[in-house]
């Protein structure tokens, strides 16, 4: 069974303050993928990105930073100079198939990011 | 190119009537889900589908019923409404190994 766990319910900060959001995950695949959604007030899911298994590499896009590690089974999400439009909320995610959600995706419980001018 | 479109956006239902939530993309994806979202609880699987006339069961399927006649449109069932079927929807869909897309959400009240 697979299974996300997203230990910060809420998290709040001042702008321009760095933040990491935590994700750590159960599966017995050797091959799968993570995803981040980002759920603004207004509720659609966004997506962030995706990494497979296979690649431990940390990603950097922009402000977003993702931080892969396998010894850990986490995939943590750092956002640098935090700024009020990053307020939403912050779904991790896991799919063993393909990374196309064949069978759905195991979503996280979320974490409230409260970015405070 | 209009994506995942799901309708209605906001329904409220009275207990025990039943109704379909739309869902069509236009993307020729084969694989579509469904999703409910209650707070605190993330998103969970209703149902999800391989390719048309191939449908099978989430983690929360109980009270839900789909089918997919094509590739395009994968409708969701509610056969009579319970108060805990209270809930925001997703559609999503996606080809093996691309990005997952979501609809925008139905918002579903039944009281």
């Amino acid at each position: 069974a697979q299974k996300v766990t997203q230990a910060q319910t809420e998290i709040s900060v001042v702008e321009k303050e760095d933040v990491t959001l935590d994700c750590v995950y159960e599966t017995r695949d050797t091959t799968y993928y993570l995803f981040w959604y980002k759920q603004p007030p207004s509720g659609e899911l966004v997506f962030l990105i995706r990494r497979n298994s296979f690649d431990e590499q940390n990603e950097i896009s922009g402000r977003y930073s993702w931080n892969f590690q396998k010894s850990t089974s986490s995939f943590n999400f750092t956002i640098t100079a935090s700024q009020v439009v990053d307020s939403a909320v912050y779904f991790c995610a896991l799919d063993w198939y393909s990374g196309g959600g064949a069978d759905g995706l195991t979503f996280g419980k979320g974490t409230h990011l409260i970015i405070q001018p | 190119n209009a994506g995942v479109t799901q309708t209605p956006k906001f329904q409220v239902l009275k207990t025990g009537q039943s109704m379909t939530l739309q869902c069509a993309q236009d993307m020729n994806h084969e694989y579509m889900s469904w999703y409910r979202q209650d707070p605190g609880m993330g998103l969970r699987l209703i149902h999800y589908s391989v390719g048309a006339g191939i449908t099978d069961q989430g983690e929360v399927p109980n009270g839900y019923n789909v089918s997919r006649s094509t590739t395009e449109d994968f409708p969701l069932r509610l056969l009579s409404a319970a108060p805990s079927q209270t809930s925001v929807y997703f559609c999503a869909s996606s080809s093996p190994g691309n990005t997952i897309y979501f609809g925008e959400g139905s918002w579903l009240t039944v009281v």
